[in-house]
Protein backbone atom coordinates (compact mmCIF):
# COMPACT_ATOMS: atom_id res chain seq x y z
CA UNK A 1 0.00 0.00 0.00
CA UNK A 2 0.79 3.53 0.33
CA UNK A 3 3.69 5.05 2.47
CA UNK A 4 4.98 8.41 3.32
CA UNK A 5 7.98 8.86 5.76
CA UNK A 6 9.33 11.94 7.05
CA UNK A 7 12.46 12.53 9.23
CA UNK A 8 11.28 12.81 12.92
CA UNK A 9 13.29 16.18 13.98
CA UNK A 10 14.97 19.29 12.41
CA UNK A 11 16.35 22.66 14.49
CA UNK A 12 17.36 25.33 12.95
CA UNK A 13 18.41 29.22 14.37
CA UNK A 14 16.11 31.49 13.60
CA UNK A 15 16.24 33.38 10.56
CA UNK A 16 17.80 30.40 8.85
CA UNK A 17 16.23 28.11 6.16
CA UNK A 18 14.57 25.30 7.43
CA UNK A 19 14.19 22.22 4.76
CA UNK A 20 11.49 19.79 5.96
CA UNK A 21 11.72 16.08 3.44
CA UNK A 22 9.53 13.56 2.65
CA UNK A 23 9.54 10.21 0.73
CA UNK A 24 6.20 8.87 -0.44
CA UNK A 25 5.70 5.32 -2.58
CA UNK A 26 2.34 5.73 -4.98
CA UNK A 27 3.82 6.97 -8.29
CA UNK A 28 0.07 7.94 -9.48
CA UNK A 29 -0.38 10.57 -6.36
CA UNK A 30 -1.88 13.61 -8.55
CA UNK A 31 -1.97 16.44 -5.08
CA UNK A 32 0.76 16.40 -2.72
CA UNK A 33 0.31 18.43 0.53
CA UNK A 34 2.02 19.78 3.60
CA UNK A 35 0.33 20.71 6.27
CA UNK A 36 0.91 22.24 9.45
CA UNK A 37 -0.28 21.32 13.69
CA UNK A 38 0.62 23.75 16.05
CA UNK A 39 0.84 22.46 19.61
CA UNK A 40 -2.76 21.34 21.17
CA UNK A 41 -4.36 21.46 18.05
CA UNK A 42 -5.74 20.03 14.72
CA UNK A 43 -3.85 20.29 11.10
CA UNK A 44 -3.76 23.82 8.77
CA UNK A 45 -3.33 22.97 4.73
CA UNK A 46 -0.32 25.05 4.10
CA UNK A 47 0.31 24.47 0.50
CA UNK A 48 -0.21 21.65 -2.31
CA UNK A 49 1.66 20.84 -5.20
CA UNK A 50 0.23 19.36 -8.34
CA UNK A 51 2.22 16.07 -10.00
CA UNK A 52 3.14 17.93 -13.23
CA UNK A 53 5.16 20.46 -11.28
CA UNK A 54 8.60 20.66 -10.23
CA UNK A 55 8.49 23.59 -7.83
CA UNK A 56 5.83 25.60 -6.08
CA UNK A 57 6.42 28.97 -4.03
CA UNK A 58 4.16 30.88 -1.82
CA UNK A 59 6.08 33.99 0.17
CA UNK A 60 8.28 32.18 2.33
CA UNK A 61 7.49 28.61 1.56
CA UNK A 62 9.20 26.42 -1.21
CA UNK A 63 7.88 22.94 -2.67
CA UNK A 64 9.92 21.47 -4.51
CA UNK A 65 8.84 17.50 -6.03
CA UNK A 66 11.12 15.05 -7.61
CA UNK A 67 8.64 12.78 -8.78
CA UNK A 68 11.38 10.58 -10.62
CA UNK A 69 12.50 9.50 -7.10
CA UNK A 70 8.89 10.17 -5.50
CA UNK A 71 10.51 12.82 -2.97
CA UNK A 72 8.93 16.40 -2.10
CA UNK A 73 10.26 18.73 0.30
CA UNK A 74 8.92 21.93 2.42
CA UNK A 75 11.71 24.52 2.49
CA UNK A 76 10.91 27.79 4.81
CA UNK A 77 13.01 30.78 4.61
CA UNK A 78 13.72 33.18 7.49
CA UNK A 79 12.35 30.50 10.03
CA UNK A 80 10.68 32.17 13.06
CA UNK A 81 10.01 30.94 16.46
CA UNK A 82 6.36 30.86 15.35
CA UNK A 83 7.40 28.37 12.94
CA UNK A 84 7.88 25.79 15.46
CA UNK A 85 5.20 23.08 15.02
CA UNK A 86 4.80 19.66 13.39
CA UNK A 87 4.79 19.00 9.55
CA UNK A 88 3.01 16.39 7.78
CA UNK A 89 3.93 15.59 4.28
CA UNK A 90 0.43 14.10 2.87
CA UNK A 91 -0.54 12.46 -0.50
CA UNK A 92 -3.79 11.75 -2.14
CA UNK A 93 -4.54 8.54 -2.96
CA UNK A 94 -6.77 7.27 -5.78
CA UNK A 95 -10.26 7.33 -4.00
CA UNK A 96 -9.15 10.97 -2.61
CA UNK A 97 -7.95 10.33 0.98
CA UNK A 98 -4.96 11.40 2.22
CA UNK A 99 -2.32 9.24 3.21
CA UNK A 100 -0.28 11.04 6.13
CA UNK A 101 3.86 10.80 6.69
CA UNK A 102 4.68 10.44 10.45
CA UNK A 103 5.48 14.51 10.89
CA UNK A 104 8.53 16.21 11.43
CA UNK A 105 8.90 18.57 14.72
CA UNK A 106 10.72 21.58 13.67
CA UNK A 107 11.87 23.19 16.84
CA UNK A 108 13.52 27.27 15.64
CA UNK A 109 16.07 28.53 18.30
CA UNK A 110 16.28 32.19 19.15
CA UNK B 1 -17.98 30.25 11.50
CA UNK B 2 -16.87 27.79 14.44
CA UNK B 3 -15.75 25.42 11.52
CA UNK B 4 -14.89 21.85 12.25
CA UNK B 5 -15.03 21.40 16.47
CA UNK B 6 -14.98 18.16 18.80
CA UNK B 7 -16.57 17.26 22.13
CA UNK B 8 -14.87 16.49 24.43
CA UNK B 9 -11.51 17.84 24.25
CA UNK B 10 -10.39 15.41 27.21
CA UNK B 11 -11.62 12.09 28.24
CA UNK B 12 -10.40 9.34 30.69
CA UNK B 13 -12.13 5.96 30.59
CA UNK B 14 -11.56 2.21 32.16
CA UNK B 15 -10.89 -0.29 30.04
CA UNK B 16 -14.27 -2.06 28.85
CA UNK B 17 -16.45 1.52 29.12
CA UNK B 18 -17.91 2.93 25.85
CA UNK B 19 -17.87 6.45 24.77
CA UNK B 20 -19.15 8.38 21.69
CA UNK B 21 -16.85 11.34 20.44
CA UNK B 22 -19.03 14.23 18.64
CA UNK B 23 -18.04 15.63 15.74
CA UNK B 24 -20.22 18.82 14.06
CA UNK B 25 -19.00 21.25 11.29
CA UNK B 26 -20.88 24.25 10.37
CA UNK B 27 -19.46 24.50 6.58
CA UNK B 28 -22.14 22.36 5.22
CA UNK B 29 -19.48 19.66 3.96
CA UNK B 30 -20.01 16.40 2.47
CA UNK B 31 -17.32 15.03 3.76
CA UNK B 32 -16.03 13.96 6.81
CA UNK B 33 -13.44 12.06 8.50
CA UNK B 34 -11.96 10.41 12.09
CA UNK B 35 -8.24 9.75 11.93
CA UNK B 36 -6.26 8.90 15.22
CA UNK B 37 -3.14 10.55 15.63
CA UNK B 38 0.02 8.44 17.75
CA UNK B 39 3.18 9.22 18.20
CA UNK B 40 5.57 8.86 15.65
CA UNK B 41 2.97 7.30 13.41
CA UNK B 42 1.13 10.32 11.89
CA UNK B 43 -2.38 10.66 10.99
CA UNK B 44 -4.20 7.25 10.33
CA UNK B 45 -7.90 7.22 9.10
CA UNK B 46 -10.46 5.29 11.26
CA UNK B 47 -13.64 5.37 9.19
CA UNK B 48 -15.17 8.58 6.56
CA UNK B 49 -18.33 9.52 5.17
CA UNK B 50 -18.86 10.89 1.86
CA UNK B 51 -22.75 12.52 2.68
CA UNK B 52 -25.32 12.01 5.37
CA UNK B 53 -26.25 8.85 5.88
CA UNK B 54 -22.74 6.80 4.22
CA UNK B 55 -20.12 5.37 6.30
CA UNK B 56 -16.83 3.77 5.01
CA UNK B 57 -13.67 1.83 6.92
CA UNK B 58 -10.93 3.47 6.50
CA UNK B 59 -7.04 1.76 7.79
CA UNK B 60 -7.86 1.23 11.03
CA UNK B 61 -11.30 0.63 11.60
CA UNK B 62 -11.32 -2.37 14.16
CA UNK B 63 -12.85 -1.59 17.62
CA UNK B 64 -14.87 1.34 16.45
CA UNK B 65 -18.09 2.43 14.89
CA UNK B 66 -19.40 5.45 13.15
CA UNK B 67 -22.89 7.38 12.55
CA UNK B 68 -23.69 9.76 9.99
CA UNK B 69 -27.18 10.95 10.43
CA UNK B 70 -27.13 14.64 9.94
CA UNK B 71 -25.52 15.96 7.54
CA UNK B 72 -23.45 18.51 9.65
CA UNK B 73 -22.64 15.24 12.52
CA UNK B 74 -20.64 12.33 12.52
CA UNK B 75 -20.11 10.38 15.56
CA UNK B 76 -17.03 8.08 16.69
CA UNK B 77 -18.52 5.41 19.67
CA UNK B 78 -15.87 3.22 21.24
CA UNK B 79 -18.11 -0.22 22.37
CA UNK B 80 -15.70 -1.55 24.57
CA UNK B 81 -12.44 0.68 25.27
CA UNK B 82 -9.13 -0.74 25.16
CA UNK B 83 -5.67 0.57 26.65
CA UNK B 84 -4.67 0.43 22.53
CA UNK B 85 -7.06 3.21 21.78
CA UNK B 86 -5.27 5.53 23.90
CA UNK B 87 -4.81 8.45 21.51
CA UNK B 88 -5.47 12.23 20.00
CA UNK B 89 -8.53 11.94 17.97
CA UNK B 90 -9.18 14.73 15.06
CA UNK B 91 -11.97 14.74 12.77
CA UNK B 92 -12.14 16.84 9.72
CA UNK B 93 -14.37 17.69 6.39
CA UNK B 94 -14.10 18.75 3.13
CA UNK B 95 -16.43 19.54 0.49
CA UNK B 96 -17.00 17.67 -2.33
CA UNK B 97 -16.10 20.92 -4.45
CA UNK B 98 -12.91 21.05 -2.96
CA UNK B 99 -11.21 20.88 -6.44
CA UNK B 100 -7.30 20.59 -6.56
CA UNK B 101 -6.62 21.49 -3.24
CA UNK B 102 -8.55 18.48 -1.61
CA UNK B 103 -8.11 20.34 1.63
CA UNK B 104 -9.64 18.81 4.86
CA UNK B 105 -10.15 21.10 7.62
CA UNK B 106 -9.45 19.76 11.24
CA UNK B 107 -11.38 20.43 14.53
CA UNK B 108 -9.38 20.39 17.76
CA UNK B 109 -8.29 16.94 18.59
CA UNK B 110 -10.24 15.30 22.27
CA UNK B 111 -7.48 13.47 23.85
CA UNK B 112 -8.38 9.97 25.37
CA UNK B 113 -6.74 8.25 27.73
CA UNK B 114 -7.87 4.66 28.52
CA UNK B 115 -6.90 3.54 31.91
Amino acid sequence: GEDVEQSLFLSVREGDSSVINCTYTDSSSTYLYWYKQEPGAGLQLLTYIFSNMDMKQDQRLTVLLNKKDKHLSLRIADTQTGDSAIYFCAERDSSYKLIFGSGTRLLVRP
Amino acid sequence: NAGVTQTPKFRVLKTGQSMTLLCAQDMNHEYMYWYRQDPGMGLRLIHYSVGEGTTAKGEVPDGYNVSRLKKQNFLLGLESAAPSQTSVYFCASRSRLAGRNNEQFFGPGTRLTVL
